[in-house]
């Protein structure tokens, strides 16, 4: 069974650009989860979407931070304008909400470089 | 507000030994998670926890809660190099079922 996919791996730009990262979720996995990783620090939630649903976005900036996830599956996370306190690894996650466990598989990240 | 922290934060041990990382975690969580990750690698899930007294164990590691004390541990048994990575334990809790990451432990394992 394919895991989460997630790309790029690596962005490197500017500041005051655009960048845009893609998740696809593991098939059947109704929650989608997009996570901000900075070094040396665990994994912060920027937003939860169940199917279409973004059902926790309170620490999403979202003066420069927008999420899209059509159709219930796929996942967009756009940052527009870029800042240099951006660059961190953006980890994508999904699980079965109404599983036991309720557990979250995590995307391999991407690691994104502002200059 | 839950919030999860982690002792120790750095942890440099020898092959053989056995040592132990605590997460300790502010307010009810119903369940505990525990992940591990290599250097430029993402999480990979290790152990859930639902229950107190939950124990679970697999190969030299083992995990276990005890809600009453809001405390999860992960126990090390004779470890090995192949163990080296960071840990996060994983608690859940809010408005929103949010799952809340300690800052993670890293774990060097010396021959």
């Amino acid at each position: 069974e394919a895991g989460v996919v997630q790309s790029p791996r690596y962005k490197i730009i500017e500041k005051k650009q655009p960048v845009a990262f893609w998740c696809n979720p593991i098939s059947g996995h109704n929650t989608l989860y997009w996570y901000l990783q900075n070094l040396g620090q665990g994994p912060e939630l920027l937003i939860r979407y169940e199917n279409e649903e973004a059902v926790d976005d309170s620490q999403l900036p979202k003066d420069r931070f927008s999420a899209e996830r059509l159709k219930g599956v796929d996942s967009t996370l756009k940052i527009q304008p870029a800042e240099l306190g951006d660059s961190a690894v953006y980890l994508c996650a999904s699980s079965f909400r109404g599983g036991r466990y309720n557990e979250q598989f995590f995307g391999p990240g991407t690691r994104l470089t502002v200059l | 507000e839950l919030k999860v922290e982690q002792n120790p934060l750095f942890l440099s041990m020898q092959e053989e030994k056995n040592y132990t990382i605590y997460c300790n975690y502010s307010t009810t969580s119903d369940r505990l998670y525990w992940y591990r990750q290599d250097p430029g690698k993402s999480l990979e899930s290790l152990f859930v926890l639902l229950s107190n007294g939950a124990v679970k164990q697999e190969g030299r590691l083992m995990a276990s809660l005890d809600t009453k004390a809001r405390l999860s541990t992960l126990h090390i048994t004779a470890a090995v190099h192949d163990l080296s990575a960071t840990y996060f334990c994983a608690a859940v809790g809010g408005t929103y079922d949010k799952v809340i990451f300690g800052p993670g432990t890293s774990l060097s394992v010396i021959p």
